[in-house]
């Protein structure tokens, strides 16, 4: 099956500084990609949605200069979380698909905590 | 706007009781319906896609059917290790909307 890996699997930084985490499909290559936060008990939010070698396009409300998302290539993805604060602190899922109609692999997700 | 509704939110079962759980959704143009296991801590792992009205698939002890207005994953005889929590979600263009899931419990 498809294998979507992120690293790191966890992260804790301080206040004001900026972590990446990064996307990769293992043996596929995915034309879109897709950030989500998870907050304990509730359900994926999508965070924004990138296509390689463009923009990304961020939902409402996610502000596209905090979570800065790269598309490189057609296997990896990024995201940057710029000058994080605690409120930030959440589970990070990307997910990968493969054409419009294709299914959508997630990765493992990232947990990151903001002290 | 696309709505997706899961049933019941949470379901306790004994082991080898089968019982079925159920995804309402309301979408313009539904372009797949998909089903995933998420463990804690972990990101959600694909079960079946669903493209139209009557198809079926199953994969092991679970079954999931798609009607015009919901799915129903259905769980024949389930082993403790099928506790997780089941997400369904529907693709209209892009993106997927997801449900909020039905966390499910089975004891030995």
């Amino acid at each position: 099956g498809a294998v979507v890996s992120q690293h790191p699997s966890w992260v804790i930084c301080k206040s004001g500084t900026s972590v990446k985490i990064e996307c990769r499909s293992l043996d596929f290559q995915a034309t879109t990609m897709f950030w989500y936060r998870q907050f304990p008990k509730q359900s994926l939010m999508l965070m924004a949605t990138s296509n390689e070698g463009s923009k990304a396009t961020y939902e409402q409300g996610v502000e596209k200069d905090k979570f800065l998302i790269n598309h490189a290539s057609l296997t990896l993805s990024t995201l940057t979380v710029t000058s994080a604060h605690p409120e930030d602190s959440s589970f990070y899922i990307c997910s990968a698909r493969v054409g419009l109609r294709g299914e959508q692999y997630f990765g493992p997700g990232t947990r990151l905590t903001v002290t | 706007e696309d709505q997706v509704t899961q049933s019941p939110e949470a379901l306790r079962l004994q082991e080898g009781e089968s019982s079925s759980l159920n995804c309402s959704y309301t979408v313009s143009g539904l372009r797949g319906l998909f089903w995933y296991r998420q463990d804690p801590g972990k990101g959600p792992e694909f079960l079946f896609t669903l493209y139209s009205a009557g198809e079926e698939k199953e994969k092991e002890r679970l079954k999931a059917t798609l009607t015009k207005k919901e799915s129903f994953l259905h769980i024949t005889a389930p082993k403790p290790e099928d506790s997780a929590t089941y997400l369904c979600a529907v693709q209209a263009y892009s993106t997927l909307t997801f449900g909020k899931g039905t966390m499910l419990l089975v004891s030995p």
